[in-house]
């Protein structure tokens, strides 16, 4: 079985500054990593995933996350945010099997202070 | 392309009504799946289908059913409705149901329960 914790439920910042969202998983098994953001009153876009490859993984938009195996964790991080970045946003885990649900950690909601 | 549609987009039912919601896939993804989101937490797996064929149940009551047509489009179904079945019901499609494939999400549809 496989769980997701989001260490922050909610993660206030100052425009143009840093921010990291925390993400810690537990599996028997390997595992793809997903982030997805939820902006209000919408449905849920992928953010960035980890499938293989880098442990490093980017989006358009300038989000980062690190697949750290040793720590089983996959943090997502931006080093300046903007207003248009307020959302939830939702760390998830999916198995390696032919049919494999998606396992989402609670969201930490990200608010932009001007 | 059409993104994964749904419908209705937001609609209200008595406790003890029966509801069905409606899902359309990205034209060629053969798999959908059916997430529960309460407010204020992450999404729920609820029901996964690939080539018309249940995959997957999440740990929801018989009171959800769901099945695959031809066209690969869904239906979910909740009989004898409770308050807490009151959430944010996404489908999400993806070409296979394994884990290394993308799965885009619908809008959701947005049932209160009175």
């Amino acid at each position: 079985a496989q769980s997701v914790t989001q260490l922050d439920s909610q993660v206030p910042v100052f425009e143009e500054a840093p921010v990291e969202l925390r993400c810690n998983y537990s599996s028997s098994v390997s595992v793809y990593l997903f982030w997805y953001v939820q902006y209000p009153n919408q449905g849920l876009q992928l953010l960035l995933k980890y499938l293989s490859g880098s442990t490093l993984v980017e989006s358009i938009n300038g989000f980062e996350a690190e697949f750290n195996k040793s720590q089983t964790s996959f943090h997502l991080r931006k080093p300046s945010v903007h207003i248009s970045d307020t959302a939830e946003y939702f760390c998830a885990v999916r198995g390696d099997s032919s049919a494999s649900k998606i396992i989402f950690g609670s969201g930490t909601r990200l608010s932009i202070r001007p | 392309d059409a993104g994964v549609t749904q419908s209705p987009t937001h609609l209200i039912k008595t406790r003890g009504q029966h509801v069905t919601l409606r899902c359309s896939p990205i034209s060629g993804h053969k798999s959908v799946s059916w997430y529960q989101q309460v407010l204020g937490q992450g999404p729920q797996f609820i029901f996964q289908y690939y080539e018309k064929e249940e995959r997957g149940r999440g740990n929801f009551p018989d009171r959800f059913s769901a099945r695959q047509f031809p066209n690969y489009s869904s239906e979910l179904n909740v009989n004898a409705l409770l308050l807490g079945d009151s959430a944010l019901y996404l489908c999400a499609s993806s070409f296979a149901g394994s884990g290394n494939t993308e799965a885009f999400f619908g809008q959701g549809t947005r049932l209160t329960v009175v």
